[in-house]
């Protein structure tokens, strides 16, 4: 079993459309949550850091449940430029601080 | 500020041969990581520099691989000699020292190693 585990997707939706990922981990003693964002090509780009009580930039929402070990990304008006894959990454346990990576979702929106 | 920087962008080597990537980070980042991505796999680590000290490299493949980061600035990853299974992308990632917080890591644009 996958340490973190992401539907890899695609997921096709229309411009203004609202779309959720979802993302599982293993080891209960994680200590940090983060959603990335990696266009084609290029290197993962940090999107958001997710809190325990949830947080909101702009269009996105990040929500992280402890005790299901699952972690959510809510991206709300979807826009075009919203075309990428994105990683669902923890944080290995305390002592070390390497990053564990899903193999990330894949997002198209379409005009 | 400049963000974390890499060369060469790309090489192609032969098996057998040796090549040697560069990761420049964030300057004042004392923590140093190097990650690759091999076809179809998910990104995974390598090892983790503080400073100039190895802090973890538990996700070195085995001993072809040689990391350094002498003085503490930047880092090499020598693969010496390369095989076909070493193909991929290797990143290199930066965060500012320990403490609470998330520490943040902050990518390259990675190496994109072929062998043939």
């Amino acid at each position: 079993r996958k340490e973190v585990e992401q539907d890899p997707g695609p997921f096709n939706v229309p411009e203004g459309a609202t779309v959720a990922f979802n993302c599982t981990y293993s080891n209960s003693a994680s200590q940090s949550f983060f959603w990335y964002r990696q266009d084609c090509r290029k290197e993962p780009k940090l999107l958001m850091s997710v809190y325990s009580s949830g947080n909101e930039d702009g269009r996105f929402t990040a929500q992280l449940n402890r005790a299901s070990q699952y972690i959510s990304l809510l991206i709300r008006d979807s826009k075009l430029s919203d075309s990428a894959t994105y990683l669902c990454v923890v944080n290995s346990i305390s002592g070390t601080y390497k990053y564990i990576f899903g193999t990330g979702t894949r997002l198209k929106v379409l005009a | 500020e400049a963000g974390v920087t890499q060369f060469p962008s790309h090489s192609v080597i032969e098996k057998g041969q040796t090549v040697t990537l560069r990761c420049d980070p964030i300057s004042g980042h004392d923590n140093l990581y190097w990650y690759r991505r091999v076809m179809g796999k998910e990104i995974k680590f390598l090892l983790h520099f503080v400073k100039e000290s190895k802090q973890d490299e538990s996700g070195m493949p085995n001993n072809r691989f040689l990391a350094e980061r002498t003085g503490g600035t930047y880092s090499t990853l020598k693969v010496q000699p390369a095989e076909l299974e070493d193909s991929g992308v290797y990143f290199c990632a930066s965060s500012q020292a320990r403490g609470t917080g998330f520490h943040e890591q902050y990518f390259g644009p990675g190496t994109r190693l072929t062998v043939t």
